[in-house]
């Protein structure tokens, strides 16, 4: 069965810490893709990033980065110096490779607070 | 950039009553979704469509039915209402692919209050 766990149910910072969000997932399947997503307050997930399993290098995208690693099955979300907008809920979700058109596994979201 | 629009942002409604939640995209997307989101439970599945007239069940579609009659709106309605149906419900929709690697967009949400 396929799965994801952000182990991490909430984290609070103080602005310009570095923080990392962990998601770990489990599947058995060799083909497969990553998303990250961000729920501010307002409500909307706004998608971040994809990952596909067979390119396992790292991204940057501004003060994000996101490192995929295949042999432990993380795919983990770094903010560095974090600001107070970056304050949200952040998902990670798993997709099989030909699976159904609905079959977006998400975990239950890691909550960020960053503190002025 | 892709605009998942739904209809309200909050809805209070009473038990037993005939609910319509709306979504519209402006995409063009083939699939559409409903999700709702619950604290501690993540997000579920409701429902999903890939195609006009066309829906599939997704992981808690009890007590909820869908329509979609154009490309762009996909509805969620829960047929009589019930307090365990208070809850955040998020539209989604994303290009149809082959390679299941095509993000979904997501709607502000609604939240429902049923008393």
């Amino acid at each position: 069965a396929q799965k994801v766990t952000q182990a991490q149910t909430e984290i609070s910072v103080v602005e310009k810490e570095d923080v990392t969000l962990d998601c770990v997932y489990e599947t058995r399947d060799t083909t497969y893709y990553l998303f990250w997503y961000k729920q501010p307050p307002s409500g909307e997930l706004v998608f971040l990033i994809r990952r596909n399993s067979f390119d396992e290098q790292n991204e940057i995208s501004g003060r994000y980065s996101w490192n995929f690693q295949k042999s432990t099955s993380s795919f983990n979300f770094t903010i560095t110096a974090s600001q107070v907008v970056d304050s949200a809920v952040y998902f990670c979700a798993l997709r099989l490779y030909g699976g159904s058109q609905g079959n977006l596994i998400f975990g239950k979201g890691t909550k960020l607070s960053v503190k002025p | 950039d892709v605009k998942v629009t739904q209809s309200s942002r909050y809805l209070v409604k009473r038990t037993g009553e005939k609910v319509f939640l709306e979504c519209v995209q402006d995409m063009d997307h083939e699939n559409m979704f409903w999700y709702r989101q619950d604290p501690g439970l993540g997000l579920r599945l409701i429902y999903f469509s890939y195609d006009v007239k066309m829906k599939e069940k997704g992981d808690i579609p009890e007590g909820y039915s869908v329509s979609r009659e154009k490309k762009e709106r996909f509805s969620l309605i829960l047929e009589s209402a019930s307090t365990n149906q208070t809850s955040m419900y998020l539209c989604a929709s994303s290009l149809s692919d082959h390679f299941s690697n095509q993000p979904q967009h997501f709607g502000d949400g609604t939240r429902l209050s049923i008393l």
